[in-house]
């Protein structure tokens, strides 16, 4: 299995702020992915975070608002930018293992007022 | 593009009872991965299955996969309150994923 922590685990901001979402892996993976979820809804992929290259962005996602580092193989950061009510949602990194089993961290949710 | 239907979308059994929670692809899958949510939580990962025909369990769940890699089902045998959550499918090509809309088990003691 796969350790994977994120901070926040919850957050409740205001309309126009940003707020970074940390992730955390307890062994070197060269993707790491982000995903959302919205209240309702089903997960969907909003990037995949390689380490020393552009991240690589889902249809309807764009680096403007979600921006994404990956500083080394363990760590990646999500920012939710100039947020509305309408990002209110579950987001989830995530990383494949070993016979590809994909494992999610616990997840951080955010609510916009 | 690929889609995942869940089936049913919501569940109520009694404790004790067994249950079947479906997941059919538009597409053939490459894999498929079930996970458990609990409300507002992250992904549990259950099982993953490749093969066409493929079966796993794990304690009172298994997991079965169809010979044209198109349609899983999760069974849950003799269910307990601790089974109560989401279940999601997810599946597709690749290392990205499509996910169905998910489950909802309610069991009642």
């Amino acid at each position: 299995s796969a350790v994977i922590s994120q901070k926040p685990s919850r957050d409740i901001c205001q309309r126009g702020t940003s707020l970074t979402i940390q992730c955390q892996v307890d062994s070197q993976v060269t993707m790491m992915f982000w995903y959302r979820q919205q209240p309702g809804q089903s997960l969907t992929l909003i990037a995949t975070a390689n380490q020393g290259s552009e991240a690589t962005y889902e249809s309807g996602f764009v680096i403007d608002k979600f921006p994404i580092s990956r500083p080394n193989l363990t760590f990646s950061t999500l920012t939710v930018s100039n947020m509305s009510p309408e990002d209110s949602s579950i987001y989830l990194c995530s990383v494949f293992r070993e016979y590809n089993e994909q494992f999610f961290g616990p997840g951080t949710r955010l609510t916009v007022l | 593009s690929q889609e995942l239907e869940q089936s049913p979308q919501s569940l109520i059994v009694q404790e004790g009872k067994n249950l079947t929670i479906n997941c059919t692809s538009s597409k053939t899958l490459y894999g498929l991965y079930w996970y458990k949510q609990k409300y507002g939580e992250g992904l549990i990962f259950l099982m993953m299955l490749q093969k066409g025909g493929e079966e796993k369990s794990h304690e009172k769940i298994t997991a079965k996969l169809d010979e044209k890699k198109q349609q899983s089902s999760l069974h849950i045998t003799a269910s307990q309150p601790s089974h109560a959550g989401i279940y999601l499918c997810g599946g597709g090509g690749s290392e990205k994923l499509v996910f169905g809309k998910g489950t909802k088990l309610t069991v009642n003691p």
